[in-house]
């Protein structure tokens, strides 16, 4: 069983701000790193799938970069909005079957 | 609008019933996806059919059926559930199981209480 973490739980954070969180995952057997927003009431929506280590991808004010070597992944938002809040998700997908496995997500809220 | 839709949405069942939750997907997908969302766990595969075939159940018990009658629609058969099944059950489709890229567009749920 692989094990995706992904911190912080929750984060609450004032329009304007930058934030950004951590999914970590284990690296051998990788294959490739997906992120997904996850809006209430909604479904969770694919932001990036990243495969290479070192690589950065870019959607508007969120990025995403990729170390495979040292097992983690950053999101970042820029300038967060109200609109924003969300709950982002990681999902690793590795292992010998390349089943993919999702951490538990953070919570963003931001506040206007 | 993802292209992938669920019905019904909100479910209230005894442990007796029988019910299907029904999912159908409008994007030539050929992979389709059950998943639990329980109360703070992470999304848990269920069941993975690929081109009509199923090639995954994650240790599903029973009581949950899966049925895939072609590339487009999945159906979730319920039967004798307990009230630990209460969950957001999510379908998802994707090109194929495996793939460079292989991300999953989702529905919306099927939220799911178990009296």
């Amino acid at each position: 069983i692989l094990n995706v973490e992904q911190s912080p739980q929750s984060l609450h954070v004032q329009e304007g701000d930058s934030t950004n969180f951590t999914c970590s995952f284990p690296s051998s057997n990788f294959y490739a790193l997906h992120w997904y927003r996850w809006e209430t009431a909604k479904s969770p929506e694919a932001l990036f799938v990243m495969t290479l280590n070192g690589d950065e991808k870019k959607k508007g004010r969120i990025s995403a970069t990729l170390n495979t070597k040292e097992g983690y992944s950053y999101l970042y938002i820029k300038g967060s909005q109200p609109e924003d809040s969300a709950t982002y998700l990681c999902a690793l997908r590795g292992g010998s079957n390349y089943k993919l496995t999702f951490g538990k997500g953070t919570l963003l809220t931001v506040n206007p | 609008e993802t292209g992938v839709t669920q019905t019904p949405r909100h479910l209230v069942m005894g442990m007796t019933n029988k019910k299907s939750l029904k999912c159908e997907q409008h994007l030539g997908h050929n992979a389709m996806y059950w998943y639990k969302q329980s109360a703070k766990k992470p999304l848990e595969l269920m069941f993975v059919y690929n081109f009509k075939e199923q090639t995954e159940n994650n240790s599903v018990p029973s009581r949950f059926s899966p049925e895939c009658p072609n590339s487009s629609h999945l159906f979730l058969h319920l039967h004798t559930l307990q009230p630990e099944d209460s969950a957001l059950y999510l379908c998802a489709s994707s090109p194929s199981q495996a793939g460079t890229n292989g991300e999953l567009f989702f529905g919306e749920g099927s939220r799911l209480t178990v009296l």
